[in-house]
Formats: C-alpha cells, structure tokens, sequence
C-alpha cells in the first residue's frame, strides 16, 4: 500500500494568519485529494490535484509529484476554517485510497 | 454536482439487532466505499464494491457485510451489533477509472447500546 503522512497533527492560528499544511506520501500515486471535514462529520473535497497547482480563493493546494508530497495552503483564515484536513492518495493498481491521518486545525477568533 | 446521500445522519440501535446502513450515489459511479471513523483511528476501510454484485473486503470486514444490487445503491449490514461498533460510517464513491476523485456523503452516526 501507500503510506500517508500528514503534519502538523494539531494547529492552532488566530483569525487572520496563514497556514500551510502537508502530506508525505511514501509511493508515486496518480490521484490526490484534499478534504475538509467540518463540524458534522461530512467530508468535503478541496482539491483533485495529482499534480500542479490549483487556487479556489483563500485556499491553494500544490503537489510535486516527483518528490511526494502535496501542500495546502490556508490564507487569511477564518473561524469556518477549523476542522480536520484530510489528504488521500491513490494509485491505479490499488482500488482503494490512502488516508492520512489528517491536521486539526482550529482558528481563534 | 456528485450527491452522496446517506440513510440516516443519527442511528442508535441495541446489542444484538440488525443495522442497515444505506448509501446512494446519483452519478453513475462503479466504485463505492464504506469507512468506519473513531477519534484517533483516522479513517478505516470496511468494504467496498466496484461493480454491481462485487465486492472486496477492506482493512476491518469483521462483523460487517455488505451488498450491492443496483449500481446506485451500497448497503453496509451489521448482523448482530456490538458496542464496538459505535462509530460513524462515512460511504464514498468514485469513478473507476479517469478521473478518480472520491465523494463523501454526510456520514451516520451510530451507537449500539
């Protein structure tokens, strides 16, 4: 399988502050997400970046293929930011996707 | 939009009852997912399927089953709930093959007393 590693495990920020969050992954994958999972448990996709670069407004993701790991960047955070931030990879010849263990952050008003 | 929708968001059953938990996908995906999440466990793979009447055991199928009769549709069975299955079940679905993203439906809470 692959393995997946997030860090930090906890931030704490205050409003306003930026953030960059990473995920180290131990084989070459094809896909790679990023989730948010809010208050009630659901998770939401940030970013499908296999590779690249990707914005959707304050929040930006980059994944450098060749060495392993992808970034995402919070900027300017809000209070609604907190939560669990998930990574996820897959490789075409697994069916399954490879979860880290994901970063709680929690942004203080 | 891919919609996830799962049957119950709150589900509190006793030992020993049957569970179904449901999941529907209304995107034509061929591959769907179940997971099990408990605070420091991350995210744990149950069962998934990738066609219709397919399935494949995941990291912890023990006291789960699953079935899949019609593509849109993955149900999670507990044939006789435990305590220590308490926990919250997240379904996923995905395509099987371009792009692969996968999509969470909004998860159900269940506690087995």
């Amino acid at each position: 399988g692959i393995q997946v590693e997030q860090s930090p495990p906890d931030l704490i920020l205050q409003e306003g502050a930026n953030s960059t969050l990473r995920c180290n992954f131990s084989d070459s994958v094809n896909n790679l997400q990023w989730f948010h999972q809010n208050p009630w448990g659901q998770l939401i996709n940030l970013f499908y970046i296999p590779s690249g670069t990707k914005q959707n407004g304050r929040l930006s993701a980059t994944t450098v293929a060749t060495e392993r790991y992808s970034l995402l960047y919070i900027s300017s955070s809000q209070t609604t930011d907190s939560g669990v931030y998930f990574c996820a990879a897959h490789k075409y010849n697994f069916n399954k996707f490879y979860f880290g263990s994901g970063t709680k952050l929690n942004v203080k008003p | 939009d891919v919609k996830v929708t799962q049957s119950s968001r709150y589900l509190v059953k006793r030992t020993g009852e049957k569970v179904f938990l449901e999941c529907v996908q209304d995107m034509d995906h061929e591959n769907m997912f179940w997971y099990r999440q408990d605070p420091g466990l991350g995210l744990r793979l149950i069962y998934f399927s990738y066609d219709v009447k397919m399935k494949e055991k995941g990291d912890i199928p023990e006291g789960y089953s699953v079935s899949r009769e019609k593509k849109e549709r993955f149900s999670l069975i507990l044939e006789s709930a435990s305590t220590n299955q308490t926990s919250m079940y997240l379904c996923a679905s995905s395509l099987t093959s371009g792009r692969r993203e996968q999509f969470f439906g909004p998860g159900t809470r269940l506690t087995v007393l």
